[in-house]
């Protein structure tokens, strides 16, 4: 089963920072998604990649497959960017994916 | 854009009911899960489906059963609710079976267990 770790668990900041959340797993894979959930529940897909670098909006995503490293970046935070962030990995459980356990953040304005 | 509904967003149950939690997903997605999400476990899979009337044990289904008659619907069946139950409950689709496939998320339904 592919171990997942995210770090760091919690950060709070402040509105315009840079942010970088990391995530680590234990076996190679063929892609890595980063979802987001406000509060409230609903969860979205952000990412879907399995090398190189993503874009959309203020958000970056980086995967390095070799050292099996995916980073979220987000540019210009903002308070509306607080939510809880979560990466997940094919390798364990029934459906394939294994779940980080999040990093919840909270931008202050 | 793909809309996955789930039918309650706050639910309080007793201990011993029976509870049944609806989702419906709008695109034709093959695929549709149930997860639960507790606070420090992240998201564990329950049952997931990949066709109709077929249903497929997650990581933890003790407790749980499931029902897929129509493709667009895949309900979550807690024959005797416990408290150790009461959690997120997630539902997901994805258009075909693999862990490439984008994710589509239900707003989750938060079921307290008295």
């Amino acid at each position: 089963k592919n171990e997942v770790e995210q770090s760091p668990q919690n950060l709070t900041a402040q509105e315009g920072e840079f942010i970088t959340i990391n995530c680590s797993y234990s076996v190679g894979i063929s892609a890595l998604h980063w979802l987001q959930q406000h509060p409230g529940g609903g969860i979205v897909s952000l990412f879907m990649l399995s090398s190189g670098k993503k874009k959309h909006g203020r958000l970056i995503a980086t995967i390095n497959i070799q050292e099996k490293h995916s980073s979220l970046h987000i540019t210009a935070s903002h308070p509306r960017d607080s939510a809880v962030y979560i990466c997940a990995v094919p390798g364990g459980g029934a459906d394939g994916l294994t779940f980080g356990k999040g990093t919840h953040l909270i931008i202050q304005p | 854009d793909v809309k996955v509904t789930q039918s309650s967003r706050y639910l309080v149950k007793r201990t011993g009911e029976k509870v049944f939690l609806e989702c419906v997903q709008d695109m034709d997605h093959e695929n549709m899960f149930w997860y639960r999400q507790d606070p420090g476990l992240g998201l564990r899979l329950i049952y997931f489906s990949y066709d109709v009337k077929m249903k497929e044990k997650g990581d933890i289904p003790e407790g749980y059963s499931v029902s897929r008659e129509k493709k667009e619907r895949f309900s979550l069946i807690l024959e005797s609710a416990s408290t150790n139950q009461t959690s997120m409950y997630l539902c997901a689709s994805s258009l075909i079976r693999g862990a490439d496939e984008k994710l589509f998320f239900g707003s989750g339904t938060q079921l307290s267990v008295l």
